[in-house]
This record gives C-alpha cells, structure tokens and sequence, in this order.
C-alpha cells in the first residue's frame, strides 16, 4: 500500500526566511509526486509536480521541491517566505504504474509565516 | 467547464436522512475522486473511478456510503441514514495528470 508522511503538523517562519515542508512517501512502483496548498475555506490548489526528469521542480508562487529517490522524500521548499504563504500544504502520491490512479495524501502541515 | 463544480456547497442534514453529493468533473477527465475532510484534518480517500473500470471503494468507511459515475462524466456520492460523524468537508477532483479540486460541499448532521 502507498502512503505520505509529513512529520511536522505545523511550521512557523519568519518572513523572509527560507521554509521548508518536509514529505516522504511510500509506493511499489515509481512515483508521481505532488503539493497541493488549502487556504482557510478554500479548496486544494495545486502547486507543482514530479512525474519525470529534473529532481528539481519548480511550481506556482515561487515554491519549488526535490525530489530524492534515495531518501523517498519530495521536500517543498522557498527561499522567500511571504506572510500570504501562510496556509495548510499536502503532499500526495501516485504510483506510476500502468492503470493505478489511487492518490494518497498526507495529513498536511500548516504553515505560519509570521511578520 | 473549466473547473470541477460540486454542489451543495453546503447542505444541512437531520440525523438519519439520505444526502445526495453531486460532482460535475472537467469536461474529458478520465478519473474522479471524492475524499473528505473533517475539521483540522487530512484528506480521506473515499473512491475513485478510473475511465470504465470499477471503482476503487476501498475508502468508504461504512456500507452506508456509496458513489456512481454516470456516463464517465457526473458522479454523485451518496450518505444514508447520516450520522453526525458524517460531517465534514466532502471534496471531489477529476483527473487527466494532475487533480483539480472543487470546492467541496460542507455537510452538517445535527
């Protein structure tokens, strides 16, 4: 079975600062990795993906992950942060596989950038 | 359209009474998902529909849910006899790559 770690629950930055949301995840096959960001009230808005390629991805708003297939893990990262970052940030994870679509998600981590 | 349309977008339910979710994925989407998602929480994977292959409904916590998808396009989960556990936010994405979300629908049980 597949699944999503992120460890921290919540993470608090400073403005201007680098932050960094920390995943890994779990699944038989190659992954396709995602980050979804939840503002209050609102529904999820994708931000970036890894599917093939560059470990690099860079995404909406300035964000950026890596992917590491040693450590399993799918960090979201800017080196910037903004007060208006602040919001609730999930990691999700497919199976490349041929005919699985099943996407898991984390629990999330809420982000707090503080002025 | 250009995004996924869920309606309600929020109902209000007695305990015991039949819901009826409704999600109208983007246009050529082959998958869709509903997940819910309770106060403060993660998201919990319901079921998916994949093009015509039976649904995966290894999420639904109890045989008190279930979900169809009409002619690969409009799914509609549906809640019976609703309890009050059953409130939360319901959200449903399609897929072609990546999920696109709607807006969820806000279910009270009181």
């Amino acid at each position: 079975a597949q699944s999503v770690a992120q460890p921290e629950d919540q993470v608090n930055v400073a403005e201007g600062n680098p932050l960094t949301v920390k995943c890994t995840y779990s699944v038989s096959g190659n992954p396709y990795l995602f980050w979804y960001v939840q503002y209050p009230n609102r529904g999820l808005q994708f931000l970036l993906k890894y599917i093939t390629g560059d470990n690099l991805v860079k995404g909406s708003y300035g964000f950026e992950a890596e992917f590491n297939k040693s450590q399993t893990s799918f960090h979201l990262k800017k080196p910037s942060a903004l007060v208006s970052d602040s919001a609730l940030y999930f990691c999700a994870v497919r199976d490349s596989g041929a005919g699985s679509y099943q996407l898991t998600f984390g629990k999330g981590t809420k982000l707090s950038v503080i002025p | 359209g250009a995004g996924v349309s869920q309606s309600p977008s929020n109902k209000v339910t007695e305990k015991g009474k039949d819901v009826e979710l409704r999600c109208d994925p983007i246009s050529g989407h082959t998958a869709l998902y509903w997940y819910r998602q309770s106060l403060g929480q993660g998201l919990e994977f319901l079921i998916y529909f994949q093009g015509n292959s039976a649904p995966d409904k290894s999420g639904l916590p109890s045989d008190r849910f279930s979900a169809e998808r009409t002619g690969g396009s409009v799914s509609t989960l549906t809640i019976q006899r609703t309890q009050q556990e059953d409130s939360a936010v319901y959200l449903c994405a399609s897929s072609l790559g990546q999920a696109t979300f709607g807006s969820g629908t806000r279910l009270t049980v009181v």
